[in-house]
Parts: structure tokens; C-alpha cells; sequence
């Protein structure tokens, strides 16, 4: 079974410090992992996915998330934080379905504060 | 292009009373899933279609949930009766690609479910 793991349900940084999300997944086959994001009463908006072609990924706002097999783990990560990042972020693997379509498992999400 | 919808937006009703949400998805998708995000966790599965045939509803609770998908296009989740622990954000998504685990879903903006 497919699994990943958030550390830290809160996260607080100060607007243009350091933005560093942490996942960690389990997976028996080379995982397909993704980060969404989800603002205040809306749906979850796709960040950024890792399909083996590069450990390093970048992603949408500045985001990037790098793949590291020997640690099991697919951080995410922004330079500089801005206000508007302040959502819930969700970090979850894929795997195909046979039938058709693919089953995402989510993590159990980081709520990210940006403070002045 | 339109995004994916779902309505309504907040539901409030009783316990065992039931209750009907409603989706379309992005014009052209063949794969539609249903998921029930409860406070402070991540988006579960409930059930996904690929046109109008079910793929994968083993997280579905059968004895009070019900869903379709009429001529491989919109959906309805049906909730009959509602238990308080129903209280959740149902989340419908739905992708382009018929097979593959690497593939983006696309998420609407979600029904607020409160059972009282």
C-alpha cells in the first residue's frame, strides 16, 4: 500500500523568509507524488508532480519540490514567502487503477501562516 | 475552459435526513471521482467512474451512500440517511486520461456538508 507522510499540521513563517513543507512517502514502486494546495473554501489546485523525469520540480508561485529516493521524501519548498501563500498544502502519491484513471492518497495536509 | 462545478456550495440538514450533491465535470473528462475531505484531514476517495462504469468504490459506505454517473457525464452523490460523522467537504475531480498513474486531477470548489 501506497502511503505519505506530513510532518507538522502548522507551519509559520514571516513573509519573504523560508517556506520548506515536509513529505515523506511509502511506496513498493516508484511513486508518481504531487503537492496541491487549497485556499479558503475552494477545491485543490495542482502545484506541482513528480514522473521520474527529473528529481528537481518546479511548480506554479515559485514552488519547487526535489524527489529523493534514498530518503523517501519530496519536500516542498519556496525562497521567499509571500502573503498570499497562506493555505493548506497536500502532499499525495498516485498509482494507476486498473479500469482506468489513477488513486491519489493524501497526506494529512500543512496549514502554511505567513506573518509580516 | 470551464472548470469543474459542484452544487450546492453548503448543505445543512438533520440526521438522517438525506441528501443529493451534484457535479459536472471538465467538458470531455472521461474519469470523475467522488472524495470526502473531513476536517483536518486529507481529501479520502469514495468512488470514481471512468465514463459511467465504476472503477474503484471499495471506500464507499454502501449501506447509507449512493452515487452515478448518467451517460458517462455529470454525477450525483446521494447520502441516505446522513449520520453526524457525514459533516464534510465532498470534493468532486476529474481527469482527461483514461489510464495512468502520472496524471493531474482537476478539483471543484467542493459542497460543505453539516449534519446536525
Amino acid at each position: 500500500a501506497q502511503s505519505v507522510t506530513q510532518l507538522g499540521s502548522h507551519v509559520s513563517v514571516s513573509e519573504g523568509a523560508l517556506v520548506l513543507l515536509r513529505c515523506n512517502y511509502s511506496s513498493s514502486v516508484p511513486p508518481y507524488l504531487f503537492w496541491y494546495v487549497q485556499y479558503p473554501n475552494q477545491g485543490l489546485q495542482l502545484l506541482l508532480k513528480y514522473t521520474s523525469a527529473a528529481t528537481l520540480v518546479k511548480g506554479i508561485n515559485g514552488f519547487e519540490a526535489e524527489f529523493k529516493k534514498s530518503e523517501t521524501s519530496f519536500h516542498l519548498t519556496k525562497p521567499s514567502a509571500h502573503m498570499s501563500d497562506a493555505a493548506e498544502y497536500f502532499c499525495a502519491v498516485s498509482r494507476r487503477i486498473t479500469g482506468g484513471g489513477n488513486k491519489l492518497t493524501f497526506g494529512t495536509g500543512t496549514q502554511l501562516k505567513v506573518e509580516l | 475552459e470551464a472548470g469543474v462545478a459542484q452544487s450546492p456550495r453548503y448543505k445543512i440538514i438533520e440526521k438522517r435526513q438525506s441528501v443529493a450533491f451534484w457535479c459536472n465535470p471538465i467538458s470531455g473528462h472521461a474519469t470523475l471521482y467522488w472524495y470526502q475531505q473531513i476536517l483536518g484531514q486529507g481529501p479520502k476517495l469514495l468512488i470514481q467512474f471512468q465514463n459511467n462504469g465504476v472503477v474503484d468504490d471499495s471506500q464507499l459506505p454502501k449501506d447509507r451512500f449512493s452515487a452515478e454517473r448518467l451517460k458517462g457525464v455529470d454525477s450525483t452523490l446521494k447520502i441516505q440517511p446522513a449520520k453526524l460523522e457525514d459533516s464534510a467537504v465532498y470534493l468532486c475531480a476529474s481527469s482527461p486520461y483514461t489510464s495512468g498513474a502520472s496524471y493531474e486531477q482537476y478539483f471543484g470548489p467542493g459542497t460543505r456538508l453539516t449534519v446536525t
